[in-house]
């Protein structure tokens, strides 16, 4: 079946640093969604993408839909320890409505 | 708005045990969700209902059975727990299926003996 390949699994980072982070896959996608969990919680999305090289951004956050259609990108600028969690990558496949391919989650830890 | 809610939070089961997982969203979204989240996995999707009278099965329907109630309910039913089924489960809802936009509940952390 189809996977998304997320990266990396996980971050260590310093306050204030940049933050990029991955999703590729071997098969095309029509739509990108990016969610962040925190613990104990629901996931919570972030930024949806519905178009071939499509650059979104909410607030600190920017997503991009890789012009393949099989990857897309978030980056976090200037994190702060609110930015800690699990972000998770999912992927609409051309043969479905509803059913999401989801990658296995980037967690983000800021180093003390 | 409460958005999406779920019962119980916590629940822990013997093995062979039945219960019902309880979902209600007060968005007027037409599709629902159920979703369970194991350690370093992505969500794998139990099943869905893209509109009030329809289910489907998604990824891993095995041992689980759904009831779209009305329009705002979908609940999640194990007839036999397993210890296989202990999990995080996750009801989400989206307002249609043209739109994939899904929106979480808190979660229900399942254990079972």
């Amino acid at each position: 079946g189809q996977q998304l390949n997320q990266s990396p699994q996980s971050m260590f980072i310093q306050e204030g640093e940049d933050v990029s982070m991955n999703c590729t896959s071997s098969s095309i996608f029509n739509t990108w969604l990016w969610y962040k969990q925190d613990p104990g919680e629901g996931p919570v999305l972030l930024i949806a993408l519905y178009k071939a090289g499509e650059l979104t951004s909410n607030g600190r956050l920017t997503a991009q839909f890789g012009i393949t259609r099989k990857d897309s990108f978030l980056n976090i600028s200037a994190s702060i320890p609110s930015d800690v969690g699990i972000y998770f990558c999912a992927g609409l496949p051309p043969d479905s409505n509803y059913q999401l391919i989801w990658g296995a989650g980037t967690k983000l830890i800021i180093k003390p | 708005n409460a958005g999406v809610t779920q019962t119980p939070k916590f629940q822990v089961l013997k093995t062979g045990q039945s219960m019902t997982l309880q979902c209600a969203q007060d968005m007027n979204h037409n599709s629902m969700y159920w979703y369970r989240q194991d350690p370093g996995m992505g969500l794998r999707l139990i099943y869905y209902s893209a509109s009030e009278g329809t289910t489907d099965k998604g990824e891993v329907p095995n041992g689980y059975n759904v009831s779209r109630l009305n329009k705002r309910e979908f609940s999640l039913r194990l007839e036999s727990a397993a210890p296989s089924q202990t999990s995080v489960y996750f009801c989400a809802s989206s307002r249609s299926g043209g739109t994939v936009e899904q929106f979480f509940g808190p979660g229900t952390r399942l254990t079972v003996l």
